[in-house]
């Protein structure tokens, strides 16, 4: 079974370009989770889809960043313009819905660097 | 609200000695509790997780975890450290009322030596 996917693995940008995040979940997983790590700090929750539907997204920082999940399968998260303090990596996890929700599959990551 | 501490943000031990990475957690009910595992350039991958069953908690690769709600705590342990769990490690928290969205704590990476 293939797990959950990332891409790019690896992004450096210019301050005020656009970059595009991708995720695809282990297959017949609702739930998709974003989570980013600045460097030096602890995982911090993003959004949560229920397959297309945003969950919860308390934790988006701004308005530069957009996440979707057309058809409730992979997930985009964009972020438009990029600033120096987006810099981090960036995770996606899945999960089964109901009790196993709890039991969250990660992907390896995309280090976005702007600069 | 929910929040973990990991105590020390590096840890290192001698393979063969005893593997225990501290965390404690805040939590207003009763919480869901993981370790998670990453190697370099890997995802994050579930150690073991506590929901509420039995407090002792056993994982891959031989690390086990002990939920004390009396001291808000979830360590993890490892009886013998190989070579091979050098890697850095999470604890986090969950609850029933805050969805299912997972809060970290910094992290620890664990150094061993031969």
């Amino acid at each position: 079974e293939a797990g959950v996917t990332q891409f790019p693995s690896h992004s450096v940008i210019e301050k005020g370009q656009t970059v595009t995040l991708r995720c695809d979940p282990i297959s017949g997983h609702d739930n998709l989770y974003w989570y980013r790590r600045v460097m030096g700090k602890e995982i911090k929750f993003l959004l949560h889809f229920v397959k297309e539907s945003k969950q919860d997204e308390s934790g988006m920082p701004n308005n530069r960043f957009l996440a979707e999940r057309t058809g409730g399968t992979y997930s985009t998260l964009k972020v438009q313009p990029a600033e120096l303090e987006d810099s981090g990596v960036y995770f996606c996890a899945s999960s089964q819905l109901g009790r196993s929700s709890y039991e969250q599959y990660f992907g390896p990551g995309t280090r976005l660097t702007v600069t | 609200a929910q929040s973990v501490t990991q105590l020390g943000s590096h840890v290192s031990v001698s393979e063969g000695a005893l593997v225990l990475l501290r965390c404690n957690y805040s939590s207003s009910v009763p919480p869901y509790l993981f370790w998670y595992v990453q190697y370099p350039n890997q995802g994050l991958q579930l150690l073991l997780k506590y929901t509420s069953a039995a407090t002792l908690v056993k994982g891959i690769n031989g690390f086990e975890a002990e939920f004390k709600k009396s001291e808000t705590s979830f360590h993890l342990t490892k009886p013998s450290a190989h070579m091979s769990d050098a890697a850095e490690y999470f604890c986090a928290v969950s609850e029933e009322t805050s969805g299912s969205r997972l809060t970290f704590g910094e992290g620890t990476q664990l150094t061993v030596n031969p």
